[in-house]
C-alpha cells in the first residue's frame, strides 16, 4: 500500500546532540510537511517542500533543519536538542492540486531528550 | 494569521448519548479536515469536507461544513467507548492545498460505560 513511513519510531538523543529524522513517501506526493506535537498540544507546521522549494513558518526555530534530496524522502534535523524539543514529530505529504485526496501522515516519531 | 478554535476542549460522556464538536476557522478557506488521535498515537483522517455544505458520514460521526459561517461540526451519534480520542479540526489556506494545515487545538473526548 501507498504510504507514509517514518523512521525510526521511538528515538531517544542527549541534549545538545544533534538528531536526525526521516520520512520516505510511496504516494509520489510533491509537498512533504513536518510537523511538531508536544505533549495534550495540537501539531504544529515546522516547514515543508513543495518539491524541491523548501518553506519555513516565521517561528520554526533556527534550530531546525530540513533536507528533501529527492521526491521520495525528507529529514528533519535538529542540531542541538534542547528538553523542549521533546514531542511527537508527524511527517505529512500532500498533492497539490488535488484537494481530495487531503493530507498523508506518517505514524509519527517520539522523541525523547535525556 | 489563520485561527482555528474548537469547542468543547474537552468532553465526557455517557455511552447511547448524542453530542457535537464546533470547530469555528477565520480564513476564507473552504476545505476543513477532521482528524482522530488516539494515544500516543499519529493522526488518522476521518473527514475531508471540500465545499460549502459539505456533509459526510462514517458510521456513529457526521461531519458537515459551513464556509459561509466559517463553522465545521463533528456530531456523535449514540457514542461508544471505542470513540474515546483526541479529535482535532483543521483548515489550509492556499488554493492549491499546498501550504499545510493549521490546527484546532483538539477535543479530548471520554467515552464512559
Amino acid at each position: 500500500d501507498a504510504m507514509v513511513i517514518q523512521n525510526p519510531r521511538y528515538q531517544v538523543t542527549q541534549f545538545g546532540k544533534p538528531v536526525t529524522l526521516s520520512c520516505s513517501q510511496t504516494l509520489n506526493h510533491n509537498v512533504m510537511y513536518w510537523y511538531q506535537q508536544k505533549s495534550s498540544q495540537a501539531p504544529k507546521l515546522l516547514f515543508h517542500y513543495y518539491d524541491k522549494d523548501f518553506n519555513n513558518e516565521a517561528d520554526t526555530p533556527d534550530n531546525f533543519q530540513s533536507r528533501r534530496p529527492n521526491t521520495s524522502f525528507c529529514f528533519l534535523d535538529i542540531r542541538s536538542p534542547g528538553l523542549g524539543d521533546a514531542a511527537m514529530y508527524l511527517c505529512a505529504t500532500s498533492r497539490a492540486g488535488k484537494l481530495s485526496a487531503g493530507y498523508t501522515f506518517g505514524s509519527g516519531t517520539r522523541l525523547t531528550v535525556v | 494569521e489563520l485561527k482555528v478554535e474548537q469547542n468543547p476542549l474537552f468532553l465526557s460522556m455517557q455511552e447511547g448519548k448524542n453530542y457535537t464538536i464546533y470547530c469555528n476557522y477565520s480564513t476564507t478557506s473552504d476545505r476543513l479536515y477532521w482528524y482522530r488521535q488516539d494515544p500516543g498515537k499519529s493522526l488518522e483522517s476521518l473527514f475531508v469536507l471540500l465545499s460549502n455544505g459539505a456533509v459526510k458520514q462514517e458510521g456513529r460521526l457526521m461531519a458537515s461544513l459551513d464556509t459561509k459561517a466559517r463553522l465545521s461540526t463533528l456530531h456523535i451519534t449514540a457514542a461508544v467507548h471505542d470513540l474515546s480520542a483526541t479529535y482535532f479540526c483543521a483548515v489550509d489556506e492556499a488554493g492549491g492545498g499546498a501550504d499545510g494545515l493549521t490546527f484546532g487545538k483538539g477535543t479530548h473526548l471520554i467515552i464512559q460505560p
